[in-house]
């Protein structure tokens, strides 16, 4: 079946940089655009960008333009987010979210905690 | 960046109705309808409806979404506990060029 699997916990310092993975399977990975979707603790959903797996086409929302970057690596089915210059409000949880039809498969979040 | 508003909590009986809305404007729910996801606590979102009122294979047919001008309607009937959660509103922005979500709705089955 459809499956995304992300990459686990990271605790990160102020001004540091995370990488988050994504690792697709059950479909054609180059087939889809992939959604990279985050969640302050008791927040809303924020859409930080798009990238597609095929040709590596992106685009950022542009609170976040600067600071993102996103890739994908076909020869593992794996997009990933980078995002830099990490401040406090940058604790959440990522998500990486499919689409097919809008967001129709998400992964289970990597929690992301920033602190000195 | 501008979001979708939709009101931050609907309190519903038992097998009653609910109606969620979610408000946007020409550029994104008034253009291209809205996506709508419901996400339990401690879990990922889960896609409900795209476009109004195509629901993903597996979803109840309790669920219906529909559109009005720049305003998006999620309706549940027959409320049973487990639609208690919360509901986000999704939408294309293409002024923005960007994915927009409402604030999200907590839905509470009385």
């Amino acid at each position: 079946q459809v499956q995304l699997v992300q990459s686990g916990a990271e605790v990160k310092k102020p001004g540091a940089s995370v990488k988050v993975s994504c690792k697709a399977s059950g479909y054609t990975f180059t087939s889809n655009f992939m959604h990279w979707v985050r969640q302050a603790p008791g927040q809303g959903l924020e859409w930080m960008g798009i990238i597609h797996p095929g040709d590596g086409g992106t685009t950022y929302a542009q609170q976040f333009q600067g600071r993102v970057t996103m890739t994908s690596d076909r020869s593992t089915s794996t997009v990933y987010m980078d995002l830099s210059s990490l401040r406090s409000e940058d604790t959440a949880v990522y998500y990486c979210a499919r689409e097919e039809n809008s967001f129709d498969i998400w992964g289970r979040g990597t929690v992301v905690t920033v602190s000195s | 960046q501008a979001g979708l508003t939709q009101p931050p909590s609907v309190s519903k009986g038992l097998r009653q109705t609910a109606t969620l809305t979610c408000t946007g404007n020409s550029n994104n729910v008034g253009n291209e309808g809205a996506t709508w996801l419901q996400q339990h606590q401690g879990h990922p979102p889960k896609l409900l409806s795209y476009r109004d009122n195509n629901r993903p294979s597996g979803i109840s047919e309790r669920l219906s979404a529909s559109t009005s001008g720049n305003t998006a309607s999620l309706t549940i009937t027959g409320l049973q506990p487990e639609d208690e959660a919360d509901y986000y509103c999704s939408a294309w922005d293409n002024s923005l060029s960007a994915w927009v979500f409402g604030g999200g709705t907590k839905l509470t089955v009385l």
